[in-house]
């Protein structure tokens, strides 16, 4: 238990369609991050919030991704027109302190 | 430069051997320095951290740091072929950005 829940744990979707992800955490965490990672790779960071505000947004990120943690608990990542490239593990995570992170399972994307 | 360079992979070490990771960072601001393990199929998981120069041992693991020279190592004593996966270097960078870059990963196989 890494104290994240995600869901869906596996999404198929076609090109062009628009899907949402969502992160619960099982006890308030002040700080919750979304990452990308595509095989081979390692994870690239997506986003960051401190509570319901949007700290960070990595420049990589296309205007079609959008992320929101409303109420500051749970939250969303919504990708619209997706692409054949946006076909990844989409993790969500906590930290104590800057490094210690603390992922989900991870919802798959694939893209048709 | 990256911020984070992995000894490249992959790395095949017989059962019983030491598995020796490595990794050098370009931030000389680094205070802290994080290992992840991430088998097939899952989401990354932290293993070791370490803040000072010198060792650092957990079980079979020993983290090193060398700030000087800019380079973390893990070692695996006695390697198990549960040690199989893709072993994740992470600096988190001086300051207050929460942004982590991850390598690639170095992938582990130890051989029965």
């Amino acid at each position: 238990d890494t104290g994240v829940s995600q869901d869906p744990r596996h999404k198929i979707t076609k090109r062009g369609q628009n899907v949402t992800f969502r992160c619960d955490p099982i006890s308030e965490h002040n700080r919750l991050y979304w990452y990308r990672q595509t095989l081979g790779q390692g994870p690239e960071f997506l986003t960051y919030f401190q509570n319901e505000a949007q700290l960070e947004k990595s420049r990589l990120l296309s205007d079609r991704f959008s992320a929101e943690r409303p109420k500051g608990s749970f939250s969303t990542l919504e990708i619209q027109r997706t692409e054949q490239g946006d076909s990844a593990m989409y993790l969500c995570a906590w930290d104590r302190v800057p490094g210690e992170l603390f992922f989900g399972e991870g919802s798959r994307l694939t893209v048709l | 430069q990256k911020e984070v360079e992995q000894n490249s992979g992959p790395l095949s070490v017989p059962e019983g051997a030491i598995a020796s990771l490595n990794c050098t960072y370009s931030d000389r601001g680094s205070q802290s320095f994080f290992w992840y393990r991430q088998y097939s199929g899952k989401s990354p998981e932290l293993i070791m951290f370490i803040y000072s120069n010198g060792d650092k041992e957990d079980g079979r693991f020993t983290a090193q740091l060398n700030k000087a020279s800019q380079y973390v190592s893990l070692l695996i004593r006695d390697s198990q072929p549960s040690d199989s996966a893709t072993y994740l270097c992470v600096a988190p960078p001086s300051g207050s950005a929460r942004q982590l870059t991850f390598g690639s990963g170095t992938q582990l196989t130890v051989l029965p």
